[in-house]
């Protein structure tokens, strides 16, 4: 049982650069999240779907767009990647949405730009 | 003010040791209060999950709550070098919102 994958695992860009982060889950989940983690900051909320269909936006959603393809995926894309944005990014799921489903994790994209 | 605040650490602590780890918080409308843990390179995997005040146990974990005065903690009896990682706490309110707020995360690193 996979959860929730990620892919690629590891990236280094230049600034400027484009470039799609992917993420799919298998448990039949309505709501997806894309999430940074930066050292000292915690986990921030860039882009959320609650259900396929519709995305809205976080916490920290400059410089980014995310698109729900179906159920099961959920991209997230940088457009012109900035020094800024080299952290770490997690997208999770939930059941369905509201503040009583914890949410499941992937292993994260390792984000560098140069 | 931070609406969570969670010491960073690192905590060091021998093996078999009874670890405290915190959080306060500002906000008294979150109902749900989480605690995930995260090893090194890996997502945070859901550990413990409370609602309301008080204590919840699981193996050698325990999730307390005390809502009067917005402070959660996590205590893990008979500590391993496996429980080695990162915790982090999370808040959520009872309504539709979607939103989970996280702590920073305190490192725990369980010497053998």
């Amino acid at each position: 049982n996979a959860g929730v994958t990620q892919t690629p695992k590891f990236q280094v860009l230049k600034t400027g650069q484009s470039m799609t982060l992917q993420c799919a889950q298998d448990m039949n989940h309505n709501s997806m999240y894309w999430y940074r983690q930066d050292p000292g900051m915690g986990l921030r909320l860039i882009y959320y779907s609650a259900s396929e269909g519709t995305t809205d936006k976080g916490e920290v959603p400059n410089g980014y767009n995310v698109s729900r393809l179906n159920k099961r995926e959920f991209s997230l894309r940088l457009e012109s990647a900035a020094p800024s944005q080299t952290s770490v990014y997690f997208c999770a799921s939930t059941p369905g949405t509201g503040g009583s489903q914890p949410q499941h994790f992937g292993d994260g994209t390792r984000l560098s730009i140069l | 003010q931070k609406e969570v605040e969670q010491d960073p650490g690192p905590l060091s602590v021998p093996e078999g040791a009874i670890v405290s780890l915190n959080c306060t918080y500002s906000n008294s409308a979150f109902q749900y209060f989480m605690w995930y843990r995260q090893y090194s390179r890996k997502g945070p995997e859901l550990l413990m999950y409370t609602y309301s005040s008080g204590n919840k146990e699981d193996g050698r974990f325990t999730a307390q709550v005390d809502k009067s005065s917005k402070y959660i903690s996590l205590f893990i009896r008979d500590s391993q070098p496996s429980d080695s990682a990162t915790y982090l706490c999370a808040f959520s309110r009872m309504d539709s919102s979607y939103k989970l707020i996280f702590g920073s995360g305190t490192r725990l690193l369980v010497r053998p």
